[in-house]
């Protein structure tokens, strides 16, 4: 139940694509949701975090989409850039459970 | 600038030594953390603190050891009783335990001798 599973593993796309990483959880009782980027020998970054009282939210061109009943969410990167490239963290808390990473996505965009 | 400073950047363990790894935050966060990163699998929790004098372990403990005086600093041994050390160490801290955003050091990386 403390499981986040992330996928894919690894993704390539290219320059001016959309990158769409996907997540999903067991925990009813999570209710929050963070995204993290991180870049080789440097921490993670939050990058956006969602609430499951909404559905999308979107910062510039990073969007988190919120399924509740499915227990999924996914993080869209419009328009992907060679300056994304790195990997990507999605992770979940609530209740009396800490912050539980999922494995991880890296990412490639091509030029 | 506010922020979480980890050092040192990179370390070297012999067999049988035990190592420190430091961790000062800025941010005035009441709560710091210790994370494992290796290749595949995530960030693994291996102990927390949501206030000075008092911390919790996370799921991979065993062979670790910190201690909480002051607020700002949340140091890591890596004791010769983990058979296993070498990573990538993370500390976070947020402003509390809950649901609250993790601000993240830029880690710590230790190898065996």
């Amino acid at each position: 139940q403390q499981q986040v599973k992330q996928s894919p593993q690894s993704l390539i796309v290219q320059k001016g694509g959309i990158s769409i990483i996907n997540c999903a959880y067991e925990n009813t009782a999570f209710d929050y949701f963070p995204w993290y980027q991180q870049f080789p020998g440097k921490g993670p970054a939050l990058l956006i975090a969602i609430r499951p009282d909404v559905s999308e939210k979107k910062e510039g061109r990073f969007t988190i989409s919120f399924n509740k009943s499915a227990k999924q969410f996914s993080l869209h990167i419009m328009d992907s850039q060679p300056g994304d490239s790195a990997t990507y963290f999605c992770a979940a808390s609530g209740g009396f459970q800490k912050l539980v990473f999922g494995t991880g996505t890296r990412l490639l965009v091509s030029p | 600038d506010g922020g979480i400073t980890q050092s040192p950047k990179y370390l070297f363990r012999k067999e049988g030594q035990n190592v420190t790894l430091s961790c000062e935050q800025n941010l005035n966060h009441d709560a710091m953390y210790w994370y494992r990163q290796d290749p595949g699998q995530g960030l693994r929790l291996i102990y927390y603190s949501q206030i000075v004098n008092d911390f919790q372990k996370g799921d991979i403990a065993e062979g670790y050891s910190v201690s909480r005086e002051k607020k700002e600093s949340f140091p890591l041994t890596v004791t010769s009783a983990q058979k296993n050390p070498t990573a990538f160490y993370l500390c976070a801290s947020s402003a509390t335990a809950s649901n609250q955003p993790q601000h993240f050091g830029d880690g710590t990386r230790l190898s065996i001798l």
